[in-house]
Parts: structure tokens; sequence; C-alpha cells
């Protein structure tokens, strides 16, 4: 089975700052995804950024940018210039690449933005 | 302009009540996904259907009952609700083939008193 770990329960980061956050993930699978959401305090899950298993990479969206290490089976998140509206739960997930398949999510990191 | 929609938002209900929960999307989507997320922040599929065809149905209580009456709809329907069943339950949709994306509806936060 796959599992996702995320070892920072919680995080903090001075406003224009960078902050990593970390994931590790197991599985079998050779092919698969990888994913960043993020939950502000409106509950609404927001996709940050995806990367592609086969795609060695590094997927980047503005500010985010992820580092996928496929051997070490780790998929790190860096923010940049953090804002304060970056503050949220973040969810690392995984999910394998068949049809309609579930997404399987680590425990969370929430993130703090000092102003 | 609400891609996955969910009603309602907020529910409080006694124990033993039994609950429907609606949700949908106007994405055009194939598959559609239930996940609960408790107390803890922590997220875990519930169910998938396909096409109206259930696909995913982890392990959970007999009391949970999914119904697709079409691609665009997916309910959860809820008999003899108990406090453990306290949590918030979150719609998503993608499109097989096409996206590997899991659009999320705003979640239905469940109180069980």
């Amino acid at each position: 089975a796959q599992t996702v770990t995320q070892s920072q329960p919680e995080m903090s980061v001075q406003e224009a700052e960078t902050v990593t956050l970390s994931c590790t993930y197991d599985t079998s699978e050779s092919d698969y995804y990888l994913f960043w959401y993020k939950q502000p305090p409106s509950r609404q899950m927001i996709l940050v950024i995806r990367q592609e298993a086969y795609k060695q990479q590094n997927a980047t969206e503005n500010r985010f940018s992820v580092n996928f290490q496929k051997a070490a089976k780790s998929f790190s998140l860096k923010i940049s210039d953090s804002q304060l509206g970056d503050a949220a739960m973040y969810f690392c997930a995984y999910r394998r690449k068949s049809s309609g398949d579930k997404l399987t999510f680590g425990t969370g990191t929430r993130l703090a933005v000092r102003p | 302009d609400t891609a996955v929609s969910q009603t309602p938002k907020y529910l409080v209900t006694q124990m033993g009540n039994d609950k429907s929960i609606k949700c949908e999307q106007n994405l055009g989507h194939d598959t559609m996904y239930w996940y609960k997320q408790d107390s803890k922040k922590f997220l875990k599929i519930m169910f998938s259907y396909n096409n109206k065809e259930l696909i995913i149905n982890e392990t959970v209580p007999n009391r949970f009952s999914p119904k697709s009456p079409d691609k665009a709809h997916l309910n959860l329907h809820i008999n003899s609700l108990e406090l453990g069943d306290s949590a918030v339950y979150f719609c998503a949709s993608s499109q097989v083939f096409s996206s590997y994306e899991q659009y999320f509806g705003p979640g239905t936060r469940l109180t069980v008193t």
C-alpha cells in the first residue's frame, strides 16, 4: 500500500523568506503523480503544484517549486518570497497512474507566516 | 461558475438521525469521489465512482451509502449517525485519461451531537 509521510506538523516562516516543506512516500509503482494541496482556513482544497514521476524536471509554479528525488522517494515543496496568504495547511498527496484512482494524503504541515 | 459544489456546507444533527450530503460538478468529469477529513485534519478516501459505477469502496461502515444518479452528481447518505461521524466531507471530481488532477468541493462540516 502506498503511504505518504509529512514529518513536520508545523512550520513557521518570516514574510518574504523561503521555506521548505518535506514529504516522503512509499510505493512500488514506477509511474505516478505527486501533488501539493493547500488548505487555508476557508477549508477549500487548492492544488498548488503537481509532478509526474516520469518527468525528471522539477515542477515550478510562480513562487512554488518542488524538489523531486525519485530514488529517495522524496517530494519537498519550496515556497519563495512567503506571503501572509500562504499561511495554511499543506498536504502532500500521491496518486497511481491508473484511471480514477484515489489520492493518498500525508498528515499535513501547518504553515504560519510571521509579518 | 462553481466547479464542484456541495450542499449543505454545514450540518448539525443528533445521533441516530439519517442525513444526506449532495455533490454536483459542472466540469464534465466522469469520476467523482468522497473524502473524509477527521478532527486531526487527516484526509482519506471513502468512495469513488466512474460513470455512475462504484470503483473504490474503502473500509467504510455500511451506514454510509453513496449514490450517483448521473455523472455530474454523487450524493452521500448516512444512516444512524454516530458521534464519530463528525468530520468534514469533501467531494471531488476528475476526468479519466484527460487530467489527473482532482477538483475539490468546499466541504461539508458534519457535527453529530
